[in-house]
């Protein structure tokens, strides 16, 4: 089956700092989501790709779907305590009825 | 806002039980899935559901149930309980086609023992 790759597994930064993380696959998708689950909670759909090359921001956030369509990057500008969580990214080969492979997630953690 | 809504928050389970989580929006969404989360995974889709009185199978269906009475509700059964079962599950929605869960509840973390 399809596999998402997430890197880095988990990130250690000081308040202030810009974030990068990136997914990569085995096979093309169609679509990358980004979504982010806070500690005890379930996650939050942040960022939608549907093009190859799109780069899309929402408030800090900025995501790029890849031109070879196997992977995907969100870059985090600023990082403040708030952005502590699991960043996943998900994939969709296909429309309608494909489902969503979902790679195992970043770990953001802020040194004080 | 209620968004999605889970219940219960955790429970432990013998060997054998059944149960059912509950799953509640009040965001009239169409769409409705469930995912449970196993440690160091990604999440994996169970059971999904495009409106009222329609569901179909995710990736992982077997030993799970669900219905869909109504808009708001999406209730996931367990029936005879398995330790493989163990695990955190996330019911979403979404207003959008195509297997794109927009909002999540909190989860159902359940131990099967």
């Amino acid at each position: 089956g399809q596999q998402l790759n997430q890197s880095p597994q988990s990130m250690f930064i000081q308040e202030g700092e810009d974030v990068s993380m990136n997914c990569t696959s085995s096979s093309i998708f169609n679509t990358w989501l980004w979504y982010k689950q806070d500690p005890g909670e379930g996650p939050v759909l942040l960022i939608a790709l549907y093009k190859a090359g799109e780069l899309t921001s929402n408030g800090r956030l900025t995501a790029q779907f890849g031109i070879t369509r196997k992977d995907s990057f969100l870059n985090i500008s600023a990082s403040i305590p708030s952005d502590v969580g699991i960043y996943f990214c998900a994939g969709q080969w296909g429309f309608g009825n494909e489902k969503l492979t979902f790679g195992t997630g970043t770990r953001l953690t802020i040194i004080p | 806002n209620a968004g999605v809504t889970q219940t219960p928050k955790f429970r432990i389970l013998k060997i054998g039980q059944s149960m059912t989580l509950q799953c509640t929006q009040d965001m009239n969404h169409n769409y409705m899935y469930w995912y449970r989360q196993d440690p160091g995974m990604g999440l994996k889709l169970i059971y999904y559901s495009v409106g009222a009185g329609i569901t179909d199978k995710g990736e992982v269906p077997n030993g799970y149930n669900v219905s869909r009475s109504t808009t708001e509700d999406f209730p996931l059964r367990l029936e005879l309980a398995a330790p493989s079962q163990t695990s955190v599950y996330f019911c979403a929605s979404s207003y959008l086609e195509g297997h794109q869960p927009q909002h999540f509840g909190d989860g159902t973390r359940l131990s099967i023992l």
